[in-house]
């Protein structure tokens, strides 16, 4: 069983730049979502998608977006980039039945200057 | 709004003493809770979830809905308990749609 993949691993980019991370759910999983974790902070919601659809959206403004693909992979798209953006960015996968089982991956670390 | 609140960011435990890492979550609705835990150099992982009245790896968690705490407990700590341990709360659980909301952490150092 394939565990939930992420990349890059580490990028840095400049205020205003675009930044595309992507995600490879675990095998079977319908379900992705993403967090953003900034440094000595817990994982805080972004948005999920369930059938390539997004279904939920944290408080984070719409140069936030994603997409998921039929094969349940996942793209989150942050668009002019901004200091406050440097995190580290998790995707997790679940299945719709087993609410609140997220498998994580190990995440993007992305540093905007 | 949902909030959940881990009022220790560190803390230290001899090997064999009992352990319990408090989270406190505001929350109008009946909640759903969960402790996450990252071991070093792994990714986070569920540890466990209230709905399922479980012990995992010797920790239990009960919701107080009176004192909205939902604090995890074990009897004797060991070495490999050293992780970093995040309580969330999930409030929506209409299909295909959950949010996950958690603490900031409290990191737990086992000592020899």
């Amino acid at each position: 069983e394939t565990g939930v993949t992420q990349s890059p691993t580490h990028l840095i980019k400049t205020r205003g730049q675009q930044v595309t991370l992507r995600c490879s759910s675990q095998s079977g999983h319908n379900t992705v979502s993403w967090y953003q974790q900034a440094l000595g902070q817990g994982p805080q919601f972004i948005f999920q998608y369930y059938r390539e659809e997004e279904n939920g959206r944290g408080n984070f403004p719409p140069r936030f977006s994603g997409l998921q693909f039929p094969n349940y992979s996942s793209e989150l798209n942050v668009n002019a980039l901004e200091l406050d953006d440097s995190a580290l960015y998790l995707c997790a996968s679940s299945l719709v039945r087993v609410p609140g089982e997220l498998f994580f991956g190990e995440g993007s670390r992305l540093t905007v200057l | 709004a949902q909030r959940v609140t881990q009022p220790e960011k560190l803390l230290s435990v001899f090997k064999g003493a009992p352990v319990e890492l408090k989270c406190n979550y505001s929350y109008s609705g009946s909640p759903e809770l969960f402790w996450y835990v990252q071991y070093s150099r792994q990714r986070l992982q569920l540890l466990l979830r209230h709905i399922s009245r479980e012990s995992i790896k010797g920790f239990t968690a009960d919701l107080n809905k009176g004192e909205t705490s939902f604090h995890l407990k074990k009897p004797f700590a060991q070495e490999e308990d050293s992780a970093m341990y995040y309580c969330a709360l999930s409030g929506s659980f209409s299909f295909g749609n959950e949010k996950l909301t958690f603490g900031t952490g409290t990191r737990l150092t086992i000592i020899p």
